[in-house]
């Protein structure tokens, strides 16, 4: 199994700021991937985090406002760019470790815009 | 990915089985079956997923119709924990796409 750490767990922010999420996971996952879960809503992808290069963006999602890095196997970060009240969502951290169908989330980070 | 199709909601007593039913008429040959649950304020997880054949775990087990274009997720004695929110989701590939799931309620 693996471990996903988030932080911050929770933030309250102010409208056309910029905050960063961090993601550690305690075992070499082989993907990473972002997700964002809306107030009541189920979880909508972002990206995959791919090590060393640029991610992989769903449609809808654009670097410039998700910046993704995954400088290692076990670390990425995600940055909400310019918020807006419209950003305030749970975002989750997951991955999948090589040779298993199953991924593994964080706790998720709760982001509220002002 | 293919589309499923769930009840949004299902309510079960404690103690007793549950059976969550899953539609995916369009499956293709290729799709595995995954089935997640999300405890409130916590992230997915895990709970069981299988190609063909049924597959059980230590959490549940999983029942593939033949034609493969349907499935149900059976827990076999409720309880209150097990109230989440279950999504069945078809992958071929590396991400999943989440639907909107089954709310299940189980009441003591």
């Amino acid at each position: 199994s693996a471990v996903i750490s988030q932080k911050p767990s929770r933030d309250i922010c102010q409208r056309g700021t910029s905050l960063t999420i961090q993601c550690q996971v305690d075992s070499q996952v082989t993907m990473m991937f972002w997700y964002r879960q809306q107030p009541g809503q189920s979880l909508t992808l972002i990206a995959t985090a791919n090590q060393g290069s640029e991610a992989t963006y769903e449609s809808g999602f654009v670097i410039d406002k998700f910046p993704i890095s995954r400088p290692n196997l076990t670390f990425s970060t995600l940055t909400v760019s310019n918020m807006s009240p419209e950003d305030s969502s749970i975002y989750l951290c997951s991955g999948r470790l090589a040779g298993t169908g199953e991924l593994f989330f964080g706790e998720g980070s709760r982001l509220t815009v002002l | 990915d293919a589309k499923t199709t769930q009840p949004n909601s299902m309510e079960s007593n404690e103690e007793e089985p549950v059976h969550l039913p899953c539609n995916h008429s369009t499956i293709s040959g290729t799709d595995y079956i995954h089935w997640y649950r999300q405890l409130p304020s916590q992230g997915p997880e895990y709970v069981i997923h299988g190609l063909t054949s049924n597959v059980n775990n230590r959490m549940a087990s999983l029942a593939i119709a033949e034609d493969r274009k349907s499935s149900t997720l059976i827990l076999h004695r409720a309880t209150l924990r097990d109230a989440a929110v279950y999504y069945c989701i078809l992958n071929s590939g590396y991400a999943l796409n989440f639907g909107k799931g089954t709310s299940l309620l189980v009441t003591p």
